[in-house]
Protein backbone atom coordinates (compact mmCIF):
# COMPACT_ATOMS: atom_id res chain seq x y z
CA UNK A 1 0.00 0.00 0.00
CA UNK A 2 1.01 3.18 -0.72
CA UNK A 3 2.33 5.54 2.06
CA UNK A 4 2.67 8.84 -0.22
CA UNK A 5 0.52 11.29 1.40
CA UNK A 6 -1.17 14.39 0.23
CA UNK A 7 -2.95 17.17 1.46
CA UNK A 8 -5.24 18.68 1.66
CA UNK A 9 -7.72 15.86 -0.03
CA UNK A 10 -9.90 19.16 -1.82
CA UNK A 11 -9.30 22.58 -2.23
CA UNK A 12 -11.97 24.60 -3.33
CA UNK A 13 -10.29 28.58 -5.09
CA UNK A 14 -11.48 31.37 -6.51
CA UNK A 15 -10.15 32.45 -9.74
CA UNK A 16 -7.14 34.21 -9.39
CA UNK A 17 -6.52 32.84 -5.98
CA UNK A 18 -3.38 31.25 -4.91
CA UNK A 19 -3.69 27.44 -4.35
CA UNK A 20 -1.60 25.12 -3.03
CA UNK A 21 -1.49 21.76 -2.11
CA UNK A 22 1.42 19.08 -0.45
CA UNK A 23 3.02 15.86 -0.79
CA UNK A 24 5.05 13.52 1.50
CA UNK A 25 6.55 11.47 -0.65
CA UNK A 26 7.36 7.61 0.34
CA UNK A 27 10.54 7.26 2.66
CA UNK A 28 13.37 6.63 0.64
CA UNK A 29 11.82 7.20 -2.77
CA UNK A 30 14.27 10.32 -4.52
CA UNK A 31 11.96 11.10 -7.44
CA UNK A 32 8.81 12.53 -7.16
CA UNK A 33 6.20 13.51 -10.01
CA UNK A 34 3.18 15.71 -10.08
CA UNK A 35 0.57 15.03 -12.98
CA UNK A 36 -2.71 16.42 -13.62
CA UNK A 37 -5.46 13.91 -14.07
CA UNK A 38 -8.45 15.88 -15.76
CA UNK A 39 -12.23 14.88 -15.87
CA UNK A 40 -11.54 12.35 -18.99
CA UNK A 41 -9.06 10.59 -16.47
CA UNK A 42 -6.12 11.58 -18.68
CA UNK A 43 -2.78 12.17 -17.13
CA UNK A 44 -1.11 15.84 -17.75
CA UNK A 45 3.06 15.57 -16.64
CA UNK A 46 3.66 18.53 -14.46
CA UNK A 47 7.21 18.09 -12.92
CA UNK A 48 9.32 16.37 -11.55
CA UNK A 49 12.01 16.31 -8.83
CA UNK A 50 15.01 13.99 -7.92
CA UNK A 51 16.33 14.62 -4.35
CA UNK A 52 14.97 18.54 -4.53
CA UNK A 53 15.96 19.37 -7.62
CA UNK A 54 13.90 20.06 -10.39
CA UNK A 55 14.60 17.54 -13.50
CA UNK A 56 11.30 18.34 -15.92
CA UNK A 57 8.74 20.52 -15.87
CA UNK A 58 6.17 21.76 -18.60
CA UNK A 59 5.88 25.36 -19.74
CA UNK A 60 2.67 25.99 -18.06
CA UNK A 61 4.32 24.58 -15.09
CA UNK A 62 7.48 26.95 -15.84
CA UNK A 63 4.96 30.24 -16.02
CA UNK A 64 1.41 29.87 -13.40
CA UNK A 65 3.03 26.74 -11.29
CA UNK A 66 5.81 27.17 -8.48
CA UNK A 67 6.86 23.64 -6.99
CA UNK A 68 9.29 22.71 -4.87
CA UNK A 69 10.41 19.77 -2.50
CA UNK A 70 13.30 20.46 0.08
CA UNK A 71 14.68 18.30 2.20
CA UNK A 72 12.79 17.24 5.60
CA UNK A 73 10.00 19.21 4.65
CA UNK A 74 6.67 18.64 2.48
CA UNK A 75 6.63 18.66 -1.09
CA UNK A 76 4.38 21.47 -2.79
CA UNK A 77 2.68 22.61 -5.86
CA UNK A 78 1.06 26.10 -5.83
CA UNK A 79 -0.78 27.52 -8.68
CA UNK A 80 0.06 31.26 -8.46
CA UNK A 81 -3.18 32.63 -10.05
CA UNK A 82 -6.11 30.10 -10.41
CA UNK A 83 -8.25 29.40 -13.50
CA UNK A 84 -11.43 27.36 -14.59
CA UNK A 85 -9.40 25.31 -16.24
CA UNK A 86 -7.00 24.10 -13.58
CA UNK A 87 -10.09 22.17 -11.81
CA UNK A 88 -8.55 18.58 -11.96
CA UNK A 89 -7.23 15.92 -9.54
CA UNK A 90 -3.31 16.62 -8.31
CA UNK A 91 -1.54 13.45 -7.76
CA UNK A 92 2.24 13.36 -6.16
CA UNK A 93 3.75 9.90 -6.70
CA UNK A 94 7.12 8.83 -5.54
CA UNK A 95 9.31 6.75 -6.61
CA UNK A 96 12.94 5.05 -6.60
CA UNK A 97 13.64 5.47 -9.95
CA UNK A 98 12.35 6.16 -13.55
CA UNK A 99 12.17 3.08 -14.03
CA UNK A 100 10.34 1.51 -10.84
CA UNK A 101 6.91 1.47 -9.91
CA UNK A 102 5.68 4.96 -8.88
CA UNK A 103 3.54 4.79 -6.10
CA UNK A 104 0.61 7.78 -5.96
CA UNK A 105 -0.79 9.44 -3.39
CA UNK A 106 -4.36 10.10 -2.70
CA UNK A 107 -4.50 13.09 -4.82
CA UNK A 108 -5.71 16.89 -4.55
CA UNK A 109 -8.86 17.56 -5.78
CA UNK A 110 -9.21 21.46 -6.77
CA UNK A 111 -12.17 22.82 -7.82
CA UNK A 112 -11.52 26.54 -9.04
CA UNK A 113 -15.14 28.42 -9.06
CA UNK B 1 8.66 11.77 -29.70
CA UNK B 2 7.41 10.70 -26.63
CA UNK B 3 4.21 9.82 -26.70
CA UNK B 4 2.51 6.59 -25.84
CA UNK B 5 -1.05 5.82 -27.27
CA UNK B 6 -3.50 3.39 -25.79
CA UNK B 7 -6.03 1.37 -27.54
CA UNK B 8 -9.33 1.22 -26.86
CA UNK B 9 -10.49 4.21 -24.86
CA UNK B 10 -13.63 1.95 -23.58
CA UNK B 11 -13.85 -1.67 -23.45
CA UNK B 12 -16.62 -3.58 -22.93
CA UNK B 13 -16.63 -7.18 -22.05
CA UNK B 14 -18.77 -10.26 -20.27
CA UNK B 15 -17.81 -11.59 -17.14
CA UNK B 16 -15.49 -14.75 -17.69
CA UNK B 17 -14.16 -13.22 -21.26
CA UNK B 18 -10.62 -12.08 -21.99
CA UNK B 19 -9.85 -7.96 -22.27
CA UNK B 20 -6.65 -6.85 -24.39
CA UNK B 21 -5.54 -3.24 -24.38
CA UNK B 22 -2.77 -1.93 -26.39
CA UNK B 23 -0.28 0.47 -26.67
CA UNK B 24 2.49 1.80 -28.75
CA UNK B 25 5.34 4.33 -27.50
CA UNK B 26 8.10 6.38 -29.61
CA UNK B 27 10.61 6.33 -27.61
CA UNK B 28 13.17 3.60 -28.50
CA UNK B 29 14.93 4.40 -25.25
CA UNK B 30 12.15 3.12 -23.03
CA UNK B 31 12.52 -0.20 -21.39
CA UNK B 32 10.15 0.01 -18.50
CA UNK B 33 6.78 -0.25 -19.01
CA UNK B 34 3.95 -0.71 -16.22
CA UNK B 35 0.83 -0.91 -16.33
CA UNK B 36 -1.72 0.60 -13.29
CA UNK B 37 -5.27 0.24 -12.23
CA UNK B 38 -7.33 3.17 -10.84
CA UNK B 39 -10.89 2.37 -9.82
CA UNK B 40 -13.12 4.89 -8.83
CA UNK B 41 -12.07 7.17 -5.97
CA UNK B 42 -8.66 5.59 -6.10
CA UNK B 43 -5.65 6.51 -6.74
CA UNK B 44 -3.56 4.02 -9.55
CA UNK B 45 -1.80 0.98 -7.91
CA UNK B 46 0.85 -1.30 -9.74
CA UNK B 47 -0.79 -3.88 -11.15
CA UNK B 48 2.18 -5.52 -13.57
CA UNK B 49 4.99 -4.40 -15.12
CA UNK B 50 7.56 -5.79 -18.13
CA UNK B 51 11.14 -4.52 -18.76
CA UNK B 52 12.63 -4.77 -22.13
CA UNK B 53 14.94 -7.84 -21.52
CA UNK B 54 11.18 -9.56 -21.37
CA UNK B 55 9.16 -10.13 -23.85
CA UNK B 56 6.32 -11.87 -21.61
CA UNK B 57 5.66 -11.44 -18.11
CA UNK B 58 2.17 -13.16 -16.35
CA UNK B 59 1.33 -12.90 -13.06
CA UNK B 60 -2.52 -13.98 -11.42
CA UNK B 61 -4.89 -13.72 -14.44
CA UNK B 62 -2.64 -10.94 -16.02
CA UNK B 63 -0.53 -11.42 -19.15
CA UNK B 64 1.76 -8.70 -20.62
CA UNK B 65 3.35 -8.86 -23.82
CA UNK B 66 6.22 -6.38 -25.18
CA UNK B 67 6.86 -6.51 -28.61
CA UNK B 68 10.58 -3.59 -28.85
CA UNK B 69 10.14 -4.21 -32.90
CA UNK B 70 7.19 -2.89 -33.07
CA UNK B 71 7.36 -0.54 -30.11
CA UNK B 72 4.22 -1.94 -28.73
CA UNK B 73 2.97 -3.69 -25.58
CA UNK B 74 -0.31 -4.79 -24.39
CA UNK B 75 -2.30 -6.44 -20.99
CA UNK B 76 -4.26 -8.99 -21.64
CA UNK B 77 -6.92 -9.93 -18.64
CA UNK B 78 -7.96 -13.48 -18.48
CA UNK B 79 -11.13 -14.43 -16.79
CA UNK B 80 -12.43 -11.27 -16.76
CA UNK B 81 -14.56 -10.24 -13.45
CA UNK B 82 -16.93 -7.31 -12.17
CA UNK B 83 -13.72 -6.61 -9.71
CA UNK B 84 -11.60 -6.06 -13.11
CA UNK B 85 -13.94 -3.11 -13.82
CA UNK B 86 -11.66 -0.09 -13.96
CA UNK B 87 -9.77 2.50 -15.77
CA UNK B 88 -5.84 0.75 -16.84
CA UNK B 89 -3.30 2.75 -17.94
CA UNK B 90 0.29 2.35 -19.61
CA UNK B 91 3.24 3.96 -19.55
CA UNK B 92 6.62 3.83 -20.60
CA UNK B 93 9.58 5.60 -19.26
CA UNK B 94 13.65 5.24 -20.01
CA UNK B 95 16.61 4.95 -17.46
CA UNK B 96 18.14 8.68 -17.09
CA UNK B 97 15.26 9.86 -19.08
CA UNK B 98 13.79 11.27 -16.40
CA UNK B 99 10.59 10.78 -17.55
CA UNK B 100 7.38 8.78 -16.99
CA UNK B 101 4.32 8.90 -20.23
CA UNK B 102 1.31 7.38 -19.44
CA UNK B 103 -1.22 6.28 -22.30
CA UNK B 104 -5.01 7.78 -21.86
CA UNK B 105 -6.00 5.01 -20.24
CA UNK B 106 -8.70 2.25 -21.13
CA UNK B 107 -12.18 2.08 -19.22
CA UNK B 108 -12.86 -1.44 -18.56
CA UNK B 109 -16.16 -2.73 -18.08
CA UNK B 110 -17.22 -6.05 -17.16
CA UNK B 111 -20.81 -7.42 -17.00
CA UNK B 112 -21.92 -10.09 -15.14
Amino acid sequence: NSKVIQTPRYLVKGQGQKAKMRCIPEKGHPVVFWYQQNKNNEFKFLINFQNQEVLQQIDMTEKRFSAECPSNSPCSLEIQSSEAGDSALYLCASSLSWTYEQYFGPGTRLTVL
Amino acid sequence: GEQVEQLPSILRVQEGSSASINCTYENSASNYFPWYKQEPGENPKLIIDIRSNMERKQTQGLIVLLDKKAKRFSLHITDTQPGDSAMYFCAASATGGYKVVFGSGTRLLVSP
